[in-house]
């Protein structure tokens, strides 16, 4: 099975507060992912990555960074948390295109983490 | 951009009985994957069913079946004997066949059943 882990389900920051969420998925995929899920917009793509220190913007990358030091890690950074910021942040993980099976085209998803900024 | 239509925000079934999820999508491309996903609550999201738009033949999957109009960019999900375990929120999306790194969400339906 396919496992994508993400290192907190609850984490409660501070405004101005550096934060780091963590995604590990064990599947040796070359893409990743990290949304964002509010109510009433459904998942928003903030940044992917393709490759190990490759990464693209995505939807609504403004106040994120990212990284990929690792094929397995996809880390996703607030700089400096802001309470617009405060939501549910899900990392995904897929194979390339061309790869038969399956897995095609889909996207493997972490279990969230729901971030609270005060 | 392609988009993605989800216009029931709740939806509601008796246990056994048959529900159907509405999606709308907009695109310009004739080539790409329809998906519809499920996240149960406090639960990781899981694919339910998935739809190449060259394939005429509408996908299922045991109880969990698709309506897809290409003409018509619909795409929805038949439940047939549904049960308490299909409570969550259910999510349709589109990715294109060229871009494998641009996936769309739908805002969600979130279905209830009811013992």
């Amino acid at each position: 099975d396919v496992k994508v882990t993400q290192s907190s389900r609850y984490l409660v920051k501070r405004t101005g507060e550096k934060v780091f969420l963590e995604c590990v998925q064990d599947m040796d995929h070359e893409n990743m992912f990290w949304y964002r899920q509010d109510p009433g917009l459904g998942l928003r793509l903030i940044y992917f990555s393709y490759d190990v220190k490759m990464k693209e913007k995505g939807d609504i990358p403004e106040g994120y960074s990212v990284s990929r030091e690792k094929k397995e890690r996809f880390s996703l950074i607030l700089e400096s948390a802001s309470t617009n910021q405060t939501s549910m942040y899900l990392c995904a993980s897929s194979p390339l295109p061309g790869l038969a099976g399956p897995l095609l085209n889909e996207q493997f998803f972490g279990p969230g983490t729901r971030l609270t900024v005060l | 951009a392609q988009t993605v239509t989800q216009s029931q925000p709740e939806m509601s079934v008796q246990e056994a009985e048959t529900v159907t999820l509405s999606c709308t999508y907009d695109t310009s491309e004739s080539d790409y994957y329809l998906f519809w996903y499920k996240q149960p609550p406090s639960r990781q999201m899981i694919l339910v069913i998935r739809q190449e738009a060259y394939k005429q033949q509408n996908a299922t999957e045991n109880r969990f079946s698709v309506n897809f109009q290409k003409a018509a960019k619909s795409f929805s999900l038949k439940i047939s004997d549904s049960q308490l375990g299909d409570a969550a929120m259910y999510f349709c999306a589109y990715r294109s066949a060229d871009n494998n790194n641009d996936m769309r969400f739908g805002a969600g339906t979130r279905l209830t059943v009811k013992p």
